[in-house]
């Protein structure tokens, strides 16, 4: 089993959709998580921390479930922008950190 | 401000060349360093950190090395390059201590032919 799971996709939506993605950890130690984007042949970068009280950036939810080790990211009424890969991202503190990423789930959003 | 500079952005190279990578950071002092691979539809791997000049730890077993000869520098090398060297490579640093938020260089795409 991989330490951090995302379902690879891709998603294709049509603009103005409400998207969501889901991410499942191993590591119940874990103790900081991310969403992070990243564009075609660029790097990734961060989207948003994700906490157990769950937090909003305008049009991107993300939340936290430690108890099922559950992460999710929603993105509500999708812009041709966001297309891109959507990267799971978890810390566990073990002296210094660990830091696991999922394979990325690719989003399509067409006109 | 604090930044990460990868150089060469893009680079073809036939197997059994050598590679050399580099990476310099700006802004900051002292920083732990890491070398990331990312093969295509696959996560990130972490093959290096340095947590100081000299200091190198490999994640992985594998055909490339890793150096830090300078505080804000630390390169990524192989005497022969294999088809599965190929990759995007990036280099990153904890911009947050606290929390684990990584920042990455812009990236070096690596097709070994």
């Amino acid at each position: 089993r991989k330490e951090v799971e995302q379902d690879p996709g891709p998603f294709n939506v049509p603009e103005g959709a409400t998207v969501a993605f889901n991410c499942t950890y191993s590591n119940s130690a874990s103790q900081s998580f991310f969403w992070y984007r990243q564009d075609c042949r660029k790097e990734p970068k961060l989207l948003m921390s994700v906490y157990s009280s769950g937090n909003e950036d305008g049009r991107f939810t993300a939340q936290l479930n430690r108890a099922s080790q559950y992460i999710s990211l929603l993105i509500r009424d999708s812009k041709l922008s966001d297309s891109a890969t959507y990267l799971c991202v978890v810390n566990a503190r073990t002296g210094g950190f660990k830091t696991i990423f999922g394979a990325g789930t690719r989003l399509f959003v067409k006109a | 401000s604090q930044t990460i500079h990868q150089w060469p952005a893009t680079l073809v190279q036939p197997v059994g060349s050598p590679l050399s990578l580099e990476c310099t950071v700006e802004g900051t002092s002292n920083p732990n360093l890491y070398w990331y691979r990312q093969a295509a539809g696959r996560g990130l791997q972490l093959l290096f950190y340095s947590v100081g000049i000299g200091q190198i730890s490999s994640e992985v077993p594998q055909n490339l090395s890793a150096s830090r000869p300078q505080d804000r520098q630390f390169i990524l090398s192989s005497k022969k390059l294999l088809l599965s060297d190929s990759g995007f490579y990036l280099c990153a640093w904890y911009r947050d201590s606290n929390t684990g938020e990584l920042f990455f260089g812009e990236g070096s795409r690596l097709t070994v032919l």
